[in-house]
């Protein structure tokens, strides 16, 4: 059964360096999606990515955030200069269809993030 | 404000037993509501959605609109059923999932 990959699976980093997590979403997938989960907090939205471009983001999605397909099939999240609470869980999810029914997101492993 | 509520951040019953995981939502438009489980050291996957109405590892769930609720049943507990439980609320045209707490289930042997 096809699965959502992400890499690294844990990725230590200082303060203020850049970062990017990588995705390859299931391969017929149209819709791909990140997500964080801070420590002991709930799964929180960040954006969501359809037709080269973001279709929803969140108000945590700010500046230092992009996201991007830079090929067939790998979907990146770029965190330019992370900050301390940059450290969380970063789920990848894609999905085939959605706007008309309820579809079912295929969430990845996660990469754990640690900013020091 | 759209938002999902998990009151129960740890839940523990004994194997056999009926268990009851409770989601209640906030949300003006029409609800398209998920349970998502997390098994240790697994990827959150997707255990069902109402609008499919069927019934997967004994698990049910039933909308009520009324209550603004959705909650998690399943009449005999088996000890695979540990795991981490998220309701989840499917914003119509923002392609976005809003996720409660989570409740850590724990079936005792």
């Amino acid at each position: 059964e096809p699965e959502v990959t992400q890499t690294p699976s844990h990725q230590v980093t200082q303060m203020g360096q850049e970062v990017i997590l990588r995705c390859v979403p299931i391969s017929n997938h149209l819709y791909f999606y990140w997500y964080r989960q801070i420590l002991g907090q709930k799964v929180e939205f960040l954006v969501s990515f359809y037709n080269n471009e973001i279709s929803e983001k969140s108000e945590i999605f700010d500046d230092q955030f992009s996201v991007e397909r830079p090929d067939g099939s790998n979907f990146t999240l770029k965190i330019r200069s992370t900050k301390l609470e940059d450290s969380a869980m970063y789920f990848c999810a894609s999905s085939d269809v959605t706007g008309l029914s309820a579809s079912e997101q295929y969430f990845g492993p996660g990469t754990r993030l640690t900013v020091t | 404000a759209q938002r999902v509520t998990q009151p129960e951040k740890l839940l523990s019953v004994f194997k056999g037993a009926p268990v009851e995981l409770k989601c209640n939502y906030s949300y003006s438009g029409s609800p398209e509501l998920f349970w998502y489980v997390q098994y240790s050291r697994q990827r959150l996957q997707l255990l069902l959605r109402h609008i499919s109405r069927e019934s997967i590892k004994g698990f049910t769930a039933d909308l009520n609109k009324g209550e603004t609720s959705f909650h998690l049943k399943k009449p005999f507990a088996q000890e695979e059923d540990s795991a981490m439980y998220y309701c989840a609320l499917e914003i119509q045209g923002a392609q976005k999932l809003v996720f409660g707490q989570g409740t850590r289930l724990t079936i005792n042997p």
